[in-house]
């Protein structure tokens, strides 16, 4: 079973200019994760799909960060304009749901790290 | 407010020796806990979960324990590996919202 892809692995950008990663799930999970994942730091959720609508963007930055998974299956997240403390690794994950609350693993990808100077 | 946090922020133990990494939380309300694994370069890897409905679960070479009196969750490797060294992170997770809470890591250090 091939795992979450996420590109590019690495980017590193001037502030204030735009970045875009994308990421394609494990076929046939419904539910899309993107975490920020700061040096040092855990990850934290940005977003939550499921399937091509959102369910939690409580914490994204909505003035300068967006997301999108228009078919359900693939995801972009966007960030414009990128500030300096933007600099962290951006996690997919994906996970298949089980019914109404219920927990579900989380596959994760192998993340892009943005650097912005 | 809510949390999800590790008592040490680096642990160095010998290898073949056993390995214990701790973490607390702090919202009752978290019913759901898994223990993460991350090396260098890599995401999150899934190592073992434990509902709040039990004290203990049990894997290959990896136990969680869960104290719900205290919200304290441990992670016990045995017979410690090399490739064990990575970052080892608590995540919690409460019904109906499957997004998940994470702590801050515990790095673990194998020596040879």
């Amino acid at each position: 079973e091939a795992g979450v892809a996420q590109s590019p692995r690495y980017k590193i950008i001037e502030k204030r200019q735009s970045v875009a990663f994308w990421c394609n799930p494990i076929s046939g999970h419904a539910t899309l994760y993107w975490y920020q994942q700061i040096l040092g730091q855990g990850p934290k959720l940005l977003i939550q799909f499921q399937n091509n609508g959102v369910v939690d963007d409580s914490q994204l930055p909505k003035d300068r960060f967006s997301a999108e998974r228009l078919k359900g299956v693939d995801s972009t997240l966007k960030i414009q304009p990128a500030k300096l403390e933007d600099s962290a690794v951006y996690l997919c994950a994906s996970s298949s749901p089980q019914g109404t609350g219920g927990s579900v693993e989380q596959y994760f990808g192998p993340g892009t790290r943005l650097t912005v100077t | 407010g809510e949390s999800v946090g590790l008592h040490l922020p680096t642990l160095s133990v010998q290898e073949g020796d056993n390995s214990i990494i701790n973490c607390a939380y702090s919202n009752s309300a978290s019913d759901y806990f898994i223990w993460y694994k991350q090396e260098s370069g890599k995401g999150p890897q899934f190592i073992i979960d434990i509902r709040s409905n039990m004290d203990k679960r049990q894997g290959q070479r990896v136990t969680v324990l869960l104290n719900k009196t205290v919200k304290h969750l441990s992670l016990q490797i045995a017979a410690t590996q090399p490739g064990d060294s990575a970052v080892y992170f608590c995540a919690e997770n409460r019904t109906g919202r499957r997004a998940l809470t994470f702590g801050s890591g515990t790095r673990l250090q194998v020596q040879p």
